[in-house]
């Protein structure tokens, strides 16, 4: 089952501006990521947050976790046309391994 | 270093067919992942694989998936009898080891059932 569901479903910026988006899930877990998805193809891992970790940094991609509302925030600052994709969260539900996936958020940034 | 590959990267088939699909994760990683993605919706865990341990089969949707893996190596994701509604881009990943580690996924394949 799906237990991440990201917010908004899509969103469409211009280059330059920041782009927000919240994930949200349902039990328990060891730790929380982040893949961009490129075309409906292959994901591209961008960032993993551990659940004793609050904040983490990534180049223009920062990631807050909120274990006590069960959510997750990824902010891409100065966009770009190239970070047009469909953004997804993943937990793994305390399984360790297997990941639970959310339906993404789908970025559009124009120039 | 080579990532994960998948083949076919598309594959239409008719409906009650078997197709099969292969995955050659990257080397020296021991865990090996099988999702399934529907047209506009997250991705489905279907299968796992650690090392030489017994793999979780607890996502397979049916009786009519099975996959297989030899080793620390290639794996294939069977589809008997296929659907209409298996269509749907089938991703493979594999990791360093199982839990708490990236999973690097390969491009896909596209399976379309007529």
């Amino acid at each position: 089952s799906q237990q991440g569901e990201e917010d908004p479903q899509a969103l469409s910026i211009q280059e330059g501006e920041n782009a927000t988006m919240n994930c949200s899930y349902k039990t328990s877990i060891n730790n929380l990521q982040w893949y961009r998805q490129n075309s409906g193809r292959g994901l591209v891992h961008l960032i993993l947050i551990r659940s004793n970790e609050r904040e983490k940094h990534s180049g223009r991609l920062r990631v807050t976790l909120d274990t006590s509302k069960k959510s997750s925030s990824l902010l891409i600052t100065a966009s770009r046309a190239a970070d047009t994709a469909s953004y997804f969260c993943a937990t793994d539900g305390g399984s360790g391994y297997a990941l639970n996936f959310g339906k993404g958020t789908s970025l559009l940034v124009t120039p | 270093g080579a990532g994960v590959s998948q083949s076919p990267s598309n594959k239409v088939t008719e409906k009650g067919k078997d197709v099969e699909l292969r995955c050659d994760p990257i080397s020296g990683h021991t865990a090996l992942y099988w999702y399934r993605q529907r047209l506009g919706q997250g991705l489905e865990f279907l299968i796992y694989f650690q090392g030489n341990s017994a793999p979780d089969k607890s996502g397979l949707p049916s009786d009519r998936f099975s996959a297989e893996r030899t080793g620390e190596s290639v794996s294939t994701l069977t589809i008997q009898r296929t659907q209409q509604e298996d269509s749907a881009v089938y991703l493979c990943a594999s990791s360093l080891a199982e839990g708490q580690e990236t999973q690097y996924f390969g491009p896909g394949t596209r399976l379309l059932v007529l």
